[in-house]
């Protein structure tokens, strides 16, 4: 069983609109959680990266919030744009130097 | 500073061939790491080498080997392909062990199998 889940899977919203992308993982022990934009045909871009303590990381419209006792995370997108279609990843690393990966969420923004 | 770069970009090879790819790392980073990405499977991790060492392996089978050279840069080898090797490998380097360091990837490289 996959220790990242994401959801939804996919998801279409009107440009200008909000969305938010959940992540929830069980992989301890816990170091880190990213999240990565990656567009169709290309390699994955950061947008945030939060350790334990960090609850709310924001990178410009994408703000990423964090709860380590729930073990879940959120990718909240403000405004959408165009450009925001893509798939959005979360990855999860454990401190014995492992990384689990979600199997993403594709965002697609319709005019 | 240059990205990481990875070549070639496209590749078509036959079953039971074998391909090498190569990964030029941000300069000053000392871990390179390799993903397979396939629509099915998403994105999966191969192995990751630190400083010519190999640090991580996921679970592939032996067929799917790498190094790492003094400059940092690193190449993958498939050998006996099989079409389900058909995928985009993508390769990234962080600073540090890419557990604890934000990690940036390359274009990819997409590799048909026929």
């Amino acid at each position: 069983k996959n220790q990242v889940e994401q959801s939804p899977q996919s998801l279409i919203i009107l440009e200008g609109k909000n969305c938010t992308l959940q992540c929830n993982y069980t992989v301890s022990p816990f170091s880190n959680l990213r999240w990565y934009k990656q567009d169709t045909g290309r390699g994955p871009v950061s947008l945030t990266i939060m350790t334990f303590s960090e609850n709310t990381k924001s990178n410009g419209r994408y703000t990423a919030t964090l709860d380590a006792d729930t073990k879940q995370s959120s990718l909240h997108i403000t405004a959408s744009q165009l450009s925001d279609s893509a798939s959005y990843i979360c990855v999860v690393s454990s401190n014995d130097y492992k990384l689990s990966f979600g199997a993403g969420t594709t965002v697609t923004v319709r005019a | 500073k240059a990205g990481v770069t990875q070549t070639p970009r496209y590749l078509i090879k036959t079953r039971g061939q074998q391909v090498t790819l190569s990964c030029s790392p941000i300069s000053g980073h000392r871990s390179v790491s390799w993903y397979q990405q396939t629509p099915g499977q998403g994105l999966q991790f191969l192995f990751e080498y630190f400083s010519e060492t190999q640090r991580n392996k996921g679970n592939f089978p032996g067929r799917f080997s790498g190094r790492q050279f003094s400059n940092s840069r690193s190449e993958m080898n498939v050998s006996t392909l099989e079409l389900g090797d058909s995928a985009l490998y993508l390769c990234a380097s962080s600073y540090g062990v890419l557990s604890y360091n934000e990690q940036f990837f390359g274009p990819g490289t997409r590799l048909t199998v026929l």
